[in-house]
């Protein structure tokens, strides 16, 4: 069964912490993905990488960094965080879209409970 | 820029009720399109992917259509059940790159 996992269900840190949002996958995936989700705004991607130390910048990627260091496990990091990033953040994982030996499967994007942060 | 739009935002039906949601999307040139399923405070759950060359995909009781073209895709959901409830999303996936673009979902309330 795919499982991707995220650190905590649940964070509240102070303005001007630094935090860090862990996201782990056991599927061999190449793909991985940080998003934020905020009511009427709809998921927004912050940043993704499609191969160890490789990263790209989503839509959003101000105030935060990332980090891929294995294959399996993607951070996300607030270096300062504040009061407008307190916001639930999903983290999905995927083989690449040209990866046509998995047949109708592949590129199936898998996503973590998500890990709801507040920052006061 | 693909912008996504899906129709209607909330939606309450009786128990058994069949029931159609909407997506459609600004940008055809799409390789796939997924649906997903959100309960309230938690992650995403993949209900069908249809591939930009088909027409169709079904699972159980959920059936997803495509017209490419038009850039529009449906999900189908037959005979629904309280457990359906929650939010639905759809999510094309462009030709040249690896990053989904989200609708806002629509809400599904299935009352008992």
């Amino acid at each position: 069964d795919v499982k991707v996992t995220q650190s905590s269900r649940y964070l509240v840190k102070r303005t001007g912490e630094k935090v860090f949002l862990e996201c782990v996958q056991d599927m061999d995936h190449e793909n991985m993905f940080w998003y934020r989700q905020d009511p009427g705004l709809g998921l927004r991607l912050i940043y993704f990488s499609y191969d160890v130390k490789m990263k790209e910048k989503g839509d959003i990627p101000e105030g935060y960094s990332v980090s891929r260091e294995k294959k399996e496990r993607f951070s996300l990091i607030l270096e300062s965080a504040s009061t407008n990033q307190t916001s639930m953040y999903l983290c999905a994982s995927s083989h690449p879209f040209w990866r046509g030996s998995r047949g109708l499967a592949k590129n199936i994007q898998y996503f973590g409970a998500g890990t709801r942060l507040s920052v006061l | 820029k693909q912008e996504v739009t899906q129709i209607p935002a909330a939606l309450s039906v009786p128990e058994g009720e069949n029931l159609v949601l909407n997506c459609s999307f600004t940008d055809s040139a799409i390789y796939n399109l997924q649906w997903f399923r959100q309960d309230p405070g938690k992650g995403l759950t993949s209900l069908l992917l249809i591939q930009s060359s088909q027409r169709e995909q079904t699972s159980g009781r959920l059936n997803a259509s495509l017209d490419k073209s038009s850039g529009r895709s449906t999900l189908y959901i037959a005979a629904s059940q309280p457990g359906d409830s929650a939010t639905y999303l759809c999510a094309p996936l462009g030709e040249y790159g690896n990053k989904l673009v989200f609708g806002a979902g629509t809400i599904l309330r299935v009352k008992s």
